[in-house]
C-alpha cells in the first residue's frame, strides 16, 4: 500500500496566523490518466470527514478561499492562509490513485 | 440535498457477524461507486471497501479480505457491509462514502458504531 506521511502531527496555531501541513507518499500519485488524486479532509471533533481539496489544489463548494493546495509527485501542502476558530480540527491527507486508498495519520490543529 | 445514512451496528460478540446499511438519497445512487471508510475510536481514517457502480467488481482492503464483503442494490438505492469473524480490531465508527464521478464530489454519512466485545 502507499503510505502517506503527514508533517507535523500536532500543530498549535495562533488565530489569524498561517497554517501549513506537508504530506508525503511514498510513490507517485499521478495516475495513468494523468490526474493526481490528492485529497485533503477536515474532521471537526464528533463529525464526520469532510473534504477541502481534491485533485491536489481544488477547493470543494462551500470552502473558504482560506485554504489552499499544492505540490505534485509525491509531495503535497495544505496551507491555511489565516486561521480562524472554526478551523480546530484533525487534517489527513488521503490518496485516490492506488488501491486499496490510504490516508495520512492526521495532523491535529490546535488554537494556542 | 444528499444523504447517506448508515444503520445495523452495535455490540457483536468476536467471532460474531454483523451487516451494515447505506441507505442513499439526492443523488443517482446507481452511477456512482460506493465506500466503506472506517475510524478506531482515537484513531485515523482507514478505506475498508468499494464496490463499482453495478456491483461487479469489489476491492477491500488487506486487513478484512475473506471476512468483509461490500454489497448494493440499486433498486433500493441501499450499500451493504457484511461483516464476519469480526474482532477486536474492527471495532469502530464505519462510514459510507461517495466521491461521485472522478473524485468531483465528496459525501459521507454520519457513521455507525461497531464495537466488537465480550
Amino acid at each position: 500500500d502507499v503510505v502517506m506521511t503527514q508533517s507535523p502531527l500536532s500543530l498549535p496555531v495562533t488565530l489569524g496566523q498561517p497554517a501549513s501541513i506537508s504530506c508525503r507518499s511514498s510513490q507517485s500519485l499521478v495516475f495513468s490518466d494523468g490526474n493526481t488524486y490528492l485529497n485533503w479532509f477536515q474532521q471537526r471533533p464528533g463529525q464526520s470527514p469532510r473534504r477541502l481539496i481534491y485533485r491536489v489544489s481544488n477547493r470543494d463548494s462551500g470552502v473558504p478561499d482560506r485554504f489552499s493546495g499544492s505540490g505534485s509527485g509525491t509531495d503535497f501542502t495544505l496551507k491555511i492562509s489565516r486561521v480562524e476558530a472554526d478551523d480546530v480540527g484533525i487534517y489527513y491527507c488521503m490518496q485516490g490513485t492506488h488501491w486499496s486508498y490510504t490516508f495520512g495519520q492526521g495532523t491535529k490543529l490546535e488554537i494556542k | 440535498e444528499v444523504q447517506l445514512v448508515e444503520s445495523g451496528g452495535g455490540l457483536v460478540q468476536p467471532g460474531g457477524s454483523l451487516r451494515l446499511s447505506c441507505a442513499a438519497s439526492g443523488f443517482t445512487f446507481r452511477n456512482y461507486w460506493m465506500h466503506w471508510v472506517r475510524q478506531a475510536p482515537g484513531k485515523g481514517l482507514v478505506w475498508v471497501s468499494r464496490i463499482n457502480t453495478d456491483g461487479s467488481y469489489t476491492g477491500n482492503a488487506d486487513s478484512v479480505k475473506g471476512r468483509f464483503t461490500i454489497s448494493r442494490d440499486n433498486a433500493k438505492n441501499t450499500l451493504y457491509l457484511q461483516m464476519n469473524s469480526l474482532t477486536a480490531e474492527d471495532t469502530a465508527v464505519y462510514y459510507c462514502a461517495s466521491f461521485g464521478v472522478d473524485w468531483l464530489q465528496s459525501w459521507w454519512g454520519q457513521g455507525t458504531l461497531v464495537t466488537v466485545s465480550s
